[in-house]
């Protein structure tokens, strides 16, 4: 199955900032997905990244809240914007490759 | 609108016997179903599927059964280990081959 490195694996950040996650696969895949696990709670899927295009956000996500690029098929990145205490989250990178869905180590955020 | 359930929160078992996870789901068009493992500050880890065609599948120590027409799937581990101790999600797939999970079970095996 796919190697994810996703980056940064932890971030402290103040109220009113961005943060950009990258995730780095070790293999070309059809599917590169974001999701959010909120304390104590399930993974919740953000967007399906795509190549070339614009994300597909899910209900309750939007574009300005949580812009996603996907420049080619190894590599894609989720960045935070503007950001306050409710969205400290583990986020989390995955992907749908011929060894089936894989998923990133998570990048811990905490907004202070 | 949870989809995908896990109703319970968390499960106590002892080492050397069987574990029984449950998640029930709504939709029928789930054509695929997923069980992860997750530790604290470390992505899920997958651990078997199982098609919506069959009603079994087993790998070692895990075996997943699906009950299609009481929309019911359930992981078995046996025997368990202290080392199984973890959160427990389940997932379906549904259109667009998003994945979307059940909301985990936590497991704990003791000595």
């Amino acid at each position: 199955s796919a190697v994810i490195s996703q980056k940064p694996s932890r971030d402290i950040c103040q109220r009113g900032t961005s943060l950009t996650i990258q995730c780095q696969v070790d293999s070309q895949v059809t599917m590169m997905f974001w999701y959010r696990q909120q304390p104590g709670q399930s993974l919740t899927l953000i967007a399906t990244a795509n190549q070339g295009s614009e994300a597909t956000y899910e209900s309750g996500f939007v574009i300005d809240k949580f812009p996603i690029s996907r420049p080619n098929l190894t590599f894609s990145t989720l960045t935070v914007s503007n950001m306050s205490p409710e969205d400290s989250s583990i986020y989390l990178c995955s992907v749908r490759g011929l060894g089936g869905y894989t998923f990133g180590s998570g990048t811990r955020l905490t907004v202070v | 609108d949870q989809q995908v359930k896990q109703n319970s929160p968390s499960l106590s078992v002892q080492e050397g016997r069987i574990s029984i996870l449950n998640c029930d789901y709504t939709n029928s068009m789930f054509d695929y179903f997923l069980w992860y493992k997750k530790y604290p500050a470390e992505g899920p880890t997958f651990l078997i599927s199982i098609s919506s065609i069959k009603d079994k599948n087993e790998d070692g120590r895990f075996t997943v059964f699906l009950n299609k027409s009481a929309k019911h799937l359930s992981l078995h581990i046996v025997p368990s280990q202290p080392g199984d101790s973890a959160v427990y999600f389940c997932a379906a797939r549904g259109g667009s081959d998003k994945l979307i999970f059940g909301t985990g079970t936590r497991l704990q095996v003791f000595p």
